[in-house]
């Protein structure tokens, strides 16, 4: 069972450009959600977070937007530079639960 | 603070054997989870355990997949035997119980012929 879905597997943008990766959600039960960014050969390290009392969180260069009556959260990146080239996954939690993780979408940013 | 340590980096092994993954959580974190990443399924949770005790075993794949969590500070994912499908990349990750963010090992890529 799915929770949390990631329908695009790849992005590739090119550098300067925005970045916008998409995330749905079917529990309407979470309350908080996060990004992970992920390199080849390392574990995902934690990008941007956002609890559902908000819709919006920006952290330099990387926003987060809930949309929760749609089920539905985006990453958007800008500028999009080469080093954030990786894959990124999105996870939806409950407090004290293990969080569900999408499968995944890899971004490529093109010089 | 050296991460979640997991050992080995890498493991290949044939088809049949036991193979044991390791894993050493954050001082302090008291739950610890155990995921794998294929690229069909992207990270699916496999068990996680809070204070030592494993609470949602419900992902781990059959009964040739096994965890043990002896004490705070080390567990073990085990598959005996071993079969080709169980290639991918196994990870560990730990957080402190009824926080949000999980920090995660390097992982171990297991690959079974």
């Amino acid at each position: 069972d799915q929770q949390v879905k990631q329908n695009s597997p790849s992005l590739s943008v090119q550098e300067g450009r925005i970045s916008i990766l998409n995330c749905d959600y079917t529990n309407s039960m979470f309350d908080y959600f996060l990004w992970y960014k992920k390199y080849p050969a390392e574990g995902p390290t934690f990008l941007i977070s956002i609890s559902s009392i908000k819709d919006k969180n920006e952290d330099g260069r990387f926003t987060v937007f809930l949309n929760k009556s749609a089920k539905h959260l985006s990453l958007h990146i800008v500028p999009s530079q080469p080093g954030d080239s990786a894959v990124y996954f999105c996870a939806a939690s409950r407090p004290g639960e293990d969080m569900r993780f999408g499968a995944g979408t890899r971004l490529t940013v093109k010089p | 603070d050296a991460g979640v340590i997991q050992s080995p980096r890498h493991e290949v092994t044939e088809m049949g054997q036991e193979v044991t993954l390791r894993c050493k959580p954050i001082s302090g974190h008291n739950s610890l989870f155990w995921y794998r990443q294929t690229m069909m399924r992207g990270l699916e949770l496999l068990i996680y355990f809070n204070n030592n005790v494993p609470i949602d075993d419900s992902g781990m794949p059959e009964d040739r997949f096994s965890a043990k969590m002896p004490n705070a500070s080390f567990s073990t994912l085990k598959i005996q035997p071993s079969e080709p499908r169980d290639s991918a990349v196994y990870f560990c990750a730990s957080r402190t119980t009824g926080g949000y963010g999980y920090t995660f090992g390097s992982g171990t890529r297991l690959t079974v012929v």
